[in-house]
């Protein structure tokens, strides 16, 4: 059974950072793309980051380029998002989700983590 | 970039009724790669169709997505209690630079 389980969200003051870990299981990890994707409170969905299999390939939100830094560890089975620079904007739950694409960036989200909530504020 | 624009932002139906759901891209989605994600309240979203037809794992069949180009309509053939939550599309598979979710649309109980 395919498992993300984020972590590292919490309640951080504008222009500070934080890093969230993504805990990948049930599935051969180094074989899949995987994205970070955030949700603003009674909002919809806005992707923020993907990554590929190897990291060879990478790719931010418009709204994060520069301030965000998206990284995986094959051996840990982890994705990492690194978030500095935070704004009030940044408030929201952060999911993780595996790409559909064996090996490749197909950039379709079959299984989402929970979430993890990051709050920016004074 | 494609936008993607869904209609209606909500749907009051019953259970048992059909539900038909929209969205339209603003340029042409390349092989039809548009999904389609439901999300319960309190719950992550979930795959139910990509490839614009096709199933994800697991998903009913009354479940069906059908267009092409720029049009694409999400249908539930009978609601049942479990369908009711946001609907979201996405096109994928275009370019390096990401993908944006449509704005949603929202079935809830007349």
């Amino acid at each position: 059974e395919v498992q993300l389980v984020e972590s590292g969200g919490g309640l951080v003051q504008p222009g500070r950072s934080l890093r969230l870990s993504c805990a990948a299981s049930g599935f051969t990890f180094d074989d899949y793309a995987m994205h970070w994707v955030r949700q603003a409170p009674g909002k919809g969905l806005e992707w923020v980051s993907g990554i590929s299999w190897n990291s060879g390939s990478i790719g931010y939100a418009d709204s994060v380029k520069g301030r965000f830094t998206i990284s995986r560890d094959n051996a840990k089975n982890s994705l990492y998002l690194q978030m500095n620079s935070l704004r009030a904007e940044d408030t929201a739950l952060y999911y993780c989700a595996k790409d559909k694409g064996l090996r490749f960036l197909e950039w379709l989200l079959d299984y989402w983590g929970q979430g993890t909530l990051v709050t920016v504020s004074s | 970039e494609i936008v993607l624009t869904q209609s209606p932002g909500t749907l009051s139906l019953s259970p048992g009724e059909r539900a038909t759901l929209s969205c339209r891209a603003s340029q042409s989605v390349s092989s039809s790669y548009l999904a389609w994600y439901q999300q319960k309240p309190g719950q992550a979203p979930r795959l139910l169709i990509y490839g614009a037809s096709s199933r994800a794992t697991g998903i009913p069949d009354r479940f069906s997505g059908s267009g092409s180009g720029t049009d694409f309509t999400l249908t539930i053939s009978r609601l049942e209690p479990e369908d009711f939550a946001v609907y979201y599309c996405q096109q994928y598979g275009s370019s390096p630079r990401g993908f944006t979710f449509g704005p949603g649309t929202k079935v809830d109980i007349k």
